[in-house]
């Protein structure tokens, strides 16, 4: 199985201010086609299913705000919110789509400081 | 556009056998390119593959549980079916269907989500 490792477990930022969460897989999640990563971002508020926020590693879900990047290739990724907002509280999982079983992270609980 | 709703029993006792249904809308799971999978969640806990059905008829399951699962589909309702045997009170956990696209030959993550459904197994 392929293990995703986020860090950190919580992170408290402040309004307005960059937040930045990584996750490593224990394996490249390197798709071998396009030069595409299998690796996807999740965003849970409470009460609410995952919300797909970035896919192929860096590409933006469907109306999902700008400020949410995603970067990283084969074994290391990184998602930054650039300006951090209020409606970005949530829990943050890393995902590899790339070989089963399907795995997630344990998850980044964002919060304001 | 695609939705997907989960339903089925909220308590069941230890050894039972859990059927959920994912009844969506927005796509069909007879065409080339589409898997509808199952996740689950335990309460404060993070997310777990259950496994997945595919457009073929395929199925793919969760090595420490594919002895439990089947995913079943029925394209003329609109629906895929897990069922989950001898259920315990660590199977307590919110349940969602999702829909998994393919995308230029390769398989995407799940894009979109039902609301899940929270089972307990308790006696």
């Amino acid at each position: 199985d392929i293990v995703m490792t986020q860090s950190p477990d919580s992170l408290a930022v402040s309004l307005g201010e960059r937040a930045t969460i990584n996750c490593k897989s224990s394996q490249s999640v390197f798709c071998g086609s396009d030069n595409r990563n299998c690796f996807a971002w999740y965003q849970q508020k409470p009460g609410q299913p995952p919300k797909l926020l970035i896919y192929w590693a860096s590409t933006r879900g469907s109306g999902v705000p700008d400020r949410f990047s995603g970067s990283g290739s084969g074994t290391d990724f990184t998602l930054t919110i650039s300006s951090l907002q209020a409606e970005d509280v949530a829990v943050y999982y890393c995902h590899q789509y790339h070989s089963d079983p399907l795995t997630f992270g344990q998850g980044t609980k964002l919060e304001i400081k | 556009q695609i939705t997907l709703k989960e339903s089925g029993p909220t308590l069941v006792k230890p050894t039972q056998t859990l059927t959920l249904t994912c009844t969506f809308s927005g796509f069909s799971v007879s065409t080339n390119g589409v898997g509808v999978g199952w996740i689950r969640q335990p309460p404060g806990k993070a997310l777990e593959w259950l496994g997945i059905i595919y457009w073929d008829g395929a199925q793919r399951y969760s090595p420490s549980l594919k002895s439990r699962l089947t995913i079943t589909k029925d394209s003329s309702k609109n629906q895929v079916v897990l069922t989950m045997t001898n259920m315990d009170p660590v199977d307590t956990a919110t349940y969602y269907c999702a829909h998994r696209p393919l995308y230029n030959s390769v398989w995407n993550s799940f894009d979109y989500w039902g609301q899940g459904t929270l089972v307990t197994v308790s006696s």
